[in-house]
């Protein structure tokens, strides 16, 4: 099945500064969405960006199909912008049924 | 509000004890699913179901049931046959089709004692 890998695993910074998320995935996608899982669990839809770029206020994505690539960028960072941040793909295969498989994460950690 | 509810947000169950968690949603999707995330995991696909009284294996299917009787519900039993089912259970939906965005619910933390 399609491979998903995210980097980098852990990322800590001070408040104010920016920073650049990947997502890199094997094989052609019809669907990639960036989600933040805040401490409580809950998933909170980022981006829906299969390609292009897209940008919603601090966060921006861009996806690079073609090259298999998605990138999100987080400026300016907030200390609730801390949590996990993860990439998931839908394969464009006939048999993925909406299946999304997901990164292992990015942990990314805001400090004051 | 339209949203995806799940209840209850925990639950504790003893070994050999079979336990259904709920999965709610008013978006009118057809599409729905269940994940599980392990601690420091990415989520993966238990069971999905494309339309009302029908549903297909996931990945990690064994030791799990569940049901599609109505478009707004599918809801997820974990049988005593599942290994390790201490796990937080995701439930998802969206529209049918290969280019809609998935939605997420809050989530149900099972702990076996």
């Amino acid at each position: 099945g399609i491979q998903v890998e995210q980097s980098p695993p852990d990322l800590i910074l001070q408040e104010g500064a920016n920073s650049t998320l990947r997502c890199n995935f094997s094989d052609s996608v019809n669907n990639l969405q960036w989600f933040h899982q805040n401490p409580w669990g809950q998933l909170i839809n980022l981006f829906y960006i299969p390609s292009g770029t897209k940008q919603n206020g601090r966060l921006s994505a861009t996806t690079v199909a073609t090259e298999r690539y998605s990138l999100l960028y987080i400026s300016s960072s907030q200390t609730t912008d801390s949590g996990v941040y993860f990439c998931a793909v839908q394969d464009a295969g006939g048999t993925s049924y909406g299946k999304l498989t997901f990164g292992q994460g990015t942990i990314l950690t805001v400090h004051p | 509000d339209g949203g995806i509810t799940q209840s209850p947000k925990y639950l504790f169950r003893k070994e050999g004890q079979n336990v259904t968690l709920s999965c709610e949603q008013n978006l009118n999707h057809d599409a729905m699913y269940w994940y599980r995330q392990d601690p420091g995991q990415g989520l993966r696909l238990i069971y999905y179901s494309q339309i009302v009284n029908d549903f297909q294996k996931g990945d990690i299917a064994e030791g799990y049931s569940v049901s599609r009787e109505k478009k707004e519900s599918f809801p997820l039993t974990v049988t005593s046959a599942q290994k390790n089912p201490t796990a937080f259970y995701l439930c998802a939906s969206k529209k049918t089709g290969p280019y809609n965005e998935q939605f997420f619910g809050p989530g149900t933390r099972l702990t076996v004692l």
